[in-house]
């Protein structure tokens, strides 16, 4: 399963609304995607599965959405923290794919 | 909470094997799926593979012919060998549990004479 993330990049300034978008090539049953964080020289963290609920500890501005094999991860006010590279995943079947990531940076 | 670090060479020569260890802690490593991601530099995150505590095996299709990963449980460590590896499999890689529910920090293995 392809994974195609829009737009490549989103610079937005803090408190502003981010809009990530991910689209599958076939469905994802079972609403088998993730959506993660990746920082600068860290590891991805989990935000998003199963495809609206929140992983542990991850703040309520974050919230994740889907409509047949379109996903969407918003952001309703930008933290300064939260500027980084985004990437959604499919692991409804093998092998699990990722997107090419949206990096949401400061304007 | 599990906690997953990984070891190994940071340097491997091309044409030998990449050998790197996942030792596990919070938990046993039974009930859960354990998988292997790489990222090279600068780039995206492949899936290489995963394993279940049963000994059950998966593996990305474009590595397939070069992965094996396996486990000790009774050491609570996931393994990853890589044979003929090349420039190509210059990345972090990480272990993690399940799909994407806990990472380690990574290793950053270079292939290189």
């Amino acid at each position: 399963i392809v994974l195609t993330q829009s737009p490549g990049t989103l610079s937005l300034s803090p408190g502003e609304r981010a809009t990530l978008s991910c689209r599958a090539s076939q469905s994802v049953t079972s609403s088998h995607l993730a959506w993660y964080q990746q920082k600068p020289g860290q590891a991805p963290r989990l935000l998003i599965y199963g495809p609206s609920t929140r992983a542990t500890d991850i703040p309520e501005r974050f919230s994740a959405s889907e409509s047949g094999t379109d996903f969407t991860l918003t952001i309703s006010r930008l933290e300064p923290e939260d500027f980084a590279v985004y990437y959604c995943q499919q692991y409804h079947q093998t092998p699990l794919t990722f997107g090419p990531g949206t990096k949401v940076d400061i304007k | 909470q599990f906690q997953l670090q990984e070891s190994g060479p940071g340097l491997v020569k091309p044409s030998e094997t990449l050998s790197l260890t996942c030792t596990v802690s919070g938990g046993p490593i039974s009930n859960y799926y354990w998988s292997w991601i790489r990222q090279p530099p600068g780039k995206g995150l492949e899936w290489i593979g995963y394993l279940y505590y049963s000994g059950t095996t998966d593996y990305n299709p474009s590595l397939k012919s070069r992965v094996t990963i396996s486990f000790d449980a009774s050491r609570n460590e996931v393994f990853l060998d890589l044979s003929s590896v090349t420039a190509a499999d210059t990345a972090v890689y990480y272990c993690v549990r399940a799909y994407g529910a806990s990472w380690g920090q990574g290793i950053l293995v270079t292939v290189s004479s």
